[in-house]
This record gives structure tokens, C-alpha cells and sequence, in this order.
């Protein structure tokens, strides 16, 4: 079983709506959680990290967290069609010095 | 600055051959990651290396992969032999220790097709 849940494993919004993308750990060493964004043929890239409960802004980006339940989700709002990718939650483990990563949740923003 | 590079990227391969592929990290970066990604499995760690040192070895891939950081400008990975199931992308990644704790930066990739 996969350490680090994503759901839903895809989704479609029209452009201008808000994706919301869920990740939950089931590892409770984790001490940070990670986004990261993959376009189709390219590699991942770092989008947004969090490790405190609460949430994180970062222009139309949004993560929260909540550490007693290890869930954090993802908002994007005002959604592009370029934001279309995967996008892959990964769970860092202080005790381990490495990242977990989920299978991630394709994202479809329809023109 | 130069990013991760990786070569080749792209590699096909005949069952039961031996394919090499390599990896240079970010100038100065401590941690060198090799995965595996496919649709099915993810992003699946291979080996992790930390200055150099052997950190994880990937459990289930031991016995046909090996990974190795010849310099810490310079690692490469060792599949043999190869078999149709290994058909994946490679991704190399590095990060800097003492940087944000899980934040990596990922090559472009090696395609690996095992006929």
C-alpha cells in the first residue's frame, strides 16, 4: 500500500475554476510535505512545501495542513490551461532523509 | 547555473543487456536521488547517496540495478540485465544539504525501452 495517498487520481476544471487536490500520509514521522508539478515530458518541479499546520499562500497557490490527520491539499484557483499536469504530494521523513511520493492526481484545466 | 543533467535521453535496449546511464547533480549539491517513474508504480527511489556515501539501495531493485557516484560531480546507473519490465523514465535528482529538508531538483530524464 502506497505511504502517501492522493485523490482523486484525476481531475478537470474549466479554466478561471479552482482545483483542490488532496495527499494524506499514513507514516506519522513525516515532518514536511512537498508539491511538486510535472508537465507532460518533463521532469517534476518543486511548486510549494509546507510543515506547519495551517496554510501557505503563494499567489494563486494554496496549501494546507493539518498534522495530527497528515493531510494537506492544494487549491489552485483561477485555474490556466498551463497549469494542466501532474502534480505529485511528497512526504518527507525527518528519520529517513528522503521523499515519499505519491502517484499523483492529473490535472486537466479545459480552455 | 546548470541543472541536473542526465544522458542519454533516450535508450533502447535488447532483453538481457547491460545499459548504463548517467547522471551530473547541481554544482555543489550534496544528496544525488535515482528513480524510476511509471504510470502504474510512481516515482519509486533506487538508490540515495549522501557525499558521496551509499544512503539506500532501493531494497527491491538490488539485484539487477546498481548505482554508483564515481565523483561528487557524477554518478551513473547500472542495469544488468535488462528486461522488458525495466521500461520506464529514469529520473536523477539532486539537492543541497542543509537546504529546505525534501526539496530536489530533477534532470530531464532517461526513456528506457526494453525489447
Amino acid at each position: 500500500q502506497q505511504k502517501v495517498q492522493q485523490s482523486p487520481e484525476s481531475l478537470i476544471v474549466p479554466e478561471g475554476g479552482m482545483a483542490s487536490l488532496n495527499c494524506t500520509s499514513s507514516d506519522r514521522n513525516v515532518d514536511y510535505f512537498w508539491w511538486y508539478r510535472q508537465h507532460s515530458g518533463k521532469s517534476p518541479k518543486m511548486l510549494m512545501s509546507i510543515f506547519s499546520n495551517g496554510e501557505k499562500e503563494e499567489g494563486r497557490f494554496t496549501v494546507h495542513l493539518n498534522k495530527a490527520s497528515l493531510h494537506t491539499s492544494l487549491h489552485i484557483r483561477d485555474s490556466q490551461p498551463s497549469d494542466s499536469a501532474l502534480y505529485l504530494c511528497a512526504a518527507w521523513a525527518g528519520n529517513t532523509g528522503k521523499l515519499i511520493f505519491g502517484l499523483g492526481t492529473t490535472l486537466q484545466v479545459q480552455p | 547555473d546548470a541543472g541536473v543533467t542526465q544522458t542519454p535521453r533516450h535508450e533502447v535496449a535488447e532483453k538481457g543487456q547491460t545499459i548504463i546511464l548517467k547522471c551530473e547533480p547541481v554544482s555543489g549539491h550534496n544528496d544525488l536521488f535515482w528513480y524510476r517513474q511509471t504510470k502504474i508504480q510512481g516515482l519509486e527511489l533506487l538508490s540515495y547517496f549522501r557525499s558521496k556515501s551509499l544512503m539506500e539501495d532501493g531494497g527491491a531493485f538490488k539485484d539487477r540495478f546498481k548505482a554508483e557516484m564515481l565523483n561528487s560531480s557524477f554518478s551513473t546507473l547500472k542495469i544488468q540485465p535488462t528486461e522488458p519490465k525495466d521500461s520506464a523514465v529514469y529520473l536523477c535528482a539532486s539537492s543541497l544539504l542543509g537546504g529546505r529538508l525534501g526539496e530536489q531538483y530533477f534532470g530531464p530524464g532517461t526513456r528506457l525501452t526494453v525489447l
